[in-house]
C-alpha cells in the first residue's frame, strides 16, 4: 500500500544552524510532494513542494530536495530559528487526491 | 481572516454520547478533506467532500461516522455513540475545484472522550 514515513522523530538543532529533516516515500507514481510545519494546538500549514519533474525546490531559509531513484524527501533549514520548532510532516498527493501524511519529525532548536 | 474555520475548538463527550464537528471552508473553496490526528501521530485522511457530494470515504469507519457538506452552511463530521478510541484532532481542510494540491488547513477540534 501507500505510505509515507520519517526516518527521525525528534531532532535538535542549535539556534543559527542549518536543519535537515528526512522522508522516505513508497509509492513511486506519486508526483506530488508537501511538507507542513504544525506548531503546538494548530494545523497543518504549507511550507514548500514539489513535483516529481523537479530535483529541488528553494523558498525562503527553505529547500526541498527529491531523489526519485531511492524514493526520499528532504527538507532543508537555514539558520535555524527558535520559530521553526514545530512537528514537520511530508506529504503526498495521492492519485484520488486526498493527502497521504508521513508521522512526522518534531524539530526542537536550542538557544 | 477567510481562512478554515472549525467549531467547537474542543468538545468534551461522554461515551454513548454525539459528536458534531463544523468546519466552514476559505470562501470560494467548493471542495473539503476531514483528516483524523492522533497524539505524536500524523494526520489520516478519512473523507473528501464536495458540495452536496461525498467524493471519497475510504479513510471513514463503516459505523457511527458520517459526513455532509450541504449546499449552504458548514461541513459537518457526524460521530455517533462515541468511544474512547476516538479522542483525537479532526482537522479539515479546503481547496478550490480542481486543486487538491491546494489544501488549507482549520486549527482542528479536539475532541475528548470521557
Amino acid at each position: 500500500g501507500e505510505s509515507v514515513g520519517l526516518h527521525l522523530p525528534t531532532l535538535s538543532v542549535q539556534e543559527g544552524d542549518n536543519s535537515i529533516i528526512n522522508c522516505a516515500y513508497s509509492n513511486s507514481a506519486s508526483d506530488y510532494f508537501i511538507w507542513y510545519k504544525q506548531e503546538s494546538g494548530k494545523g497543518p500549514q504549507f511550507i514548500i513542494d514539489i513535483r516529481s519533474n523537479m530535483d529541488k525546490r528553494q523558498g525562503q531559509r527553505v529547500t526541498v530536495l527529491l531523489n526519485k531513484t531511492v524514493k526520499h524527501l528532504s527538507l532543508q533549514i537555514a539558520a535555524t530559528q527558535p520559530g521553526d520548532s514545530a512537528v514537520y510532516f511530508c506529504a503526498e498527493i495521492s492519485t484520488t487526491d486526498k493527502l497521504i501524511f508521513g508521522t512526522g519529525t518534531r524539530l526542537q532548536v536550542f538557544p | 481572516n477567510a481562512g478554515v474555520m472549525q467549531n467547537p475548538r474542543h468538545l468534551v463527550r461522554r461515551r454513548g454520547q454525539e459528536a458534531r464537528l463544523r468546519c466552514s471552508p476559505v470562501k470560494g473553496h467548493s471542495h473539503v478533506y476531514w483528516y483524523r490526528q492522533l497524539p505524536e501521530e500524523g494526520l489520516k485522511f478519512m473523507v473528501y467532500l464536495q458540495k452536496e457530494n461525498i467524493i471519497d470515504e475510504s479513510g471513514m469507519p463503516k459505523e457511527r461516522f458520517s459526513a455532509e457538506f450541504p449546499k449552504e452552511g458548514p461541513s459537518i463530521l457526524r460521530i455517533q455513540q462515541v468511544v474512547r478510541g476516538d479522542s483525537a484532532a479532526y482537522f479539515c481542510a479546503s481547496s478550490p475545484a480542481g486543486s487538491s494540491y491546494e489544501q488549507y488547513f482549520g486549527p482542528g477540534t479536539r475532541l475528548t472522550v470521557t
